[in-house]
């Protein structure tokens, strides 16, 4: 699709699973962190997000953890469905900026 | 999309020419934005706007202007196209410092 990158990264699995996206953030002094969702041809769709000040936030088959000490989050997708296959890529922004930064993105792939 | 239209959605151009893009909401919200995303790389803000007539730049605003008459439109403008602008374009909004909300995007090639 237009949206994505060429040699993203890839995350195969069977539908029904449960599929884990990692994202690794670099500045220490981000505060929020968002999950976006972006199928082909479309814009990034909001998923869930995390503050600095929780650890884990769930939501409705989503859960997002966020381990500061090692400036990483993952989000977790609870029993995968066909609809879920997309790029999904994380933000971080600090202090209520307004320069967010994207990382490449995760491509997710539901097998039947 | 929340609200939030991009115009147009594809758009070929040679080098040299003007291109204005536009991006129109219906959610009356604040702050306004406009990112590129190219393969290899993850969105990228070009500029942004905190109100009415109200803008600052960002990360990659080279080449680029912006301008913002009414709380609705955000415009988006290559005074004089390049072929490395050639990328796909995406509108955001949000009422709040945090939480962005995506247009369709524009898809954007210059020969």
């Amino acid at each position: 699709g237009e949206n994505v990158g060429l040699h993203l990264p890839t995350l195969s699995v069977q539908e029904g699973d449960n599929s884990i996206i990692n994202c690794a953030y670099s500045n220490s002094a981000s505060d929020y962190f968002i999950w976006y969702k972006q199928e082909s041809g479309k814009g990034p769709q909001f998923i869930i997000d995390i503050r600095s000040n929780m650890d884990k936030r769930q939501g409705q088959r989503v859960t997002v953890l966020l381990n500061k000490t090692v400036k990483h989050l993952s989000l977790q997708i609870a029993a995968t469905q066909p609809g879920d296959s997309a790029v999904y890529f994380c933000a971080e922004n600090e202090n209520y900026g307004q320069n967010f930064v994207f990382g490449p993105g995760t491509r997710l792939s539901v097998l039947p | 999309d929340a609200g939030i239209t991009q115009s147009p959605r594809h758009k070929v151009t040679e080098t040299g020419t003007p291109v204005t893009l536009r991006c129109h909401q219906t959610e009356n919200h604040r702050y306004m934005y406009w990112y590129r995303q190219d393969p290899g790389h993850g969105l990228r803000l070009i500029h942004y706007s905190y109100g009415v007539k109200d803008t600052d730049k960002g990360e990659v605003s080279d080449g680029y202007s912006v301008s913002r008459s009414k709380t609705e439109d955000f415009l988006l403008t290559l005074e004089s196209a390049t072929s490395s602008q050639t990328s796909v374009y995406f509108c955001a909004i949000s009422g709040t410092e945090n939480e962005q909300f995506f247009g369709p995007g524009t898809r954007l090639t210059v020969l």
